[in-house]
C-alpha cells in the first residue's frame, strides 16, 4: 500500500459526459501528479500540482483540468468525454517539488470506460 | 512523449532464472528510476539511480546506468513467480518534475 488513495476505482460513463477523479496523496507529500495509461499511448504525464499550485503540464487535453485543494487532495476533471479517453488514470505523490524527479508513490488508479 | 524505451517488450523465464531488462533514453537525465506494475494496478517504485552512479543494488535487483550510452539495465536474480509484472524505466527531461515512462517490459515467470 503506497498510502495514495484514489476514488472511484472504476467509472463507466457515456461520451459527452463529465467525470471527476479524486486523489489523496501520502501524508506529508506536497506534490501530486496525474498520469494516464492507455494501451496505445502507454503511461503519460498529464499535470503536476505542488502545494496547491500548478507546477508542470504534460500531455493534458484542454477538456481536462485539475486542481489541488488546501488539504492537498487533488481532483482531475474530464469533460466532453470521448471513447479515446478510456484509460487508467493514476495519481502519484512525492514529498517535495519533484525536483530531480523524486521517487513517486502511485495510487491504485481509476479505470475509466467511456461508452 | 516517451523518453525511455524498454527492451525486450516481453520476456518469459522460469523460476530461479535471472531476468534482464534494458532501457534506453534520449536526453540527459538527473536520475533514472525503475517501477513495477502488476496487472492493471498501480506502479511500485523499485529503485532510483542517480546520473553519477553506475550501479545500484536492492535485494535481488541490480541496476546499472551508462550515461555515455544513455542506457540502463535492470537485473532480477533468482526470479520468482511473484516477479511476474510489467517493468518500466522512468526518466525526467532536464529540470522537469514529472516522469517519462517507456512502454515497459512484460515479464512472465513460470514455476
Amino acid at each position: 500500500d503506497s498510502g495514495v488513495t484514489q476514488t472511484p476505482k472504476h467509472l463507466i460513463t457515456a461520451t459527452g459526459q463529465r467525470v471527476t477523479l479524486r486523489c489523496s496523496p501520502r501524508s506529508g507529500d506536497l506534490s501530486v501528479y496525474w498520469y494516464q495509461q492507455s494501451l496505445d499511448q502507454g503511461l503519460q504525464f498529464l499535470i503536476q500540482y505542488y502545494n496547491g499550485e500548478e507546477r508542470a503540464k504534460g500531455n493534458i487535453l484542454e477538456r481536462f483540468s485539475a486542481q489541488q485543494f488546501p488539504d492537498l487532495h487533488s481532483e482531475l476533471n474530464l469533460s466532453s468525454l470521448e471513447l479515446g479517453d478510456s484509460a487508467l488514470y493514476f495519481c502519484a505523490s512525492s514529498h517535495r517539488t519533484g525536483g530531480y524527479q523524486e521517487t513517486q508513490y502511485f495510487g491504485p488508479g481509476t479505470r475509466l470506460l467511456v461508452l | 512523449s516517451q523518453q525511455g524505451e524498454e527492451d525486450p517488450q516481453a520476456l518469459s523465464i522460469q523460476e530461479g532464472e535471472n531476468a534482464t531488462m534494458n532501457c534506453s533514453y534520449k536526453t540527459s537525465i538527473n536520475n533514472l528510476q525503475w517501477y513495477r506494475q502488476n496487472s492493471g494496478r498501480g506502479l511500485v517504485h523499485l529503485i532510483l539511480i542517480r546520473s553519477n552512479e553506475r550501479e545500484k543494488h536492492s535485494g535481488r535487483l541490480r541496476v546499472t546506468l551508462d550515461t555515455s550510452k544513455k542506457s540502463s539495465s535492470l537485473l532480477i536474480t533468482a526470479s520468482r513467480a511473484a516477479d511476474t509484472a510489467s517493468y518500466f524505466c522512468a526518466t525526467g527531461v532536464n529540470s522537469g518534475y514529472a516522469l517519462n515512462f517507456g512502454k515497459g517490459t512484460s515479464l512472465l515467470v513460470t514455476p
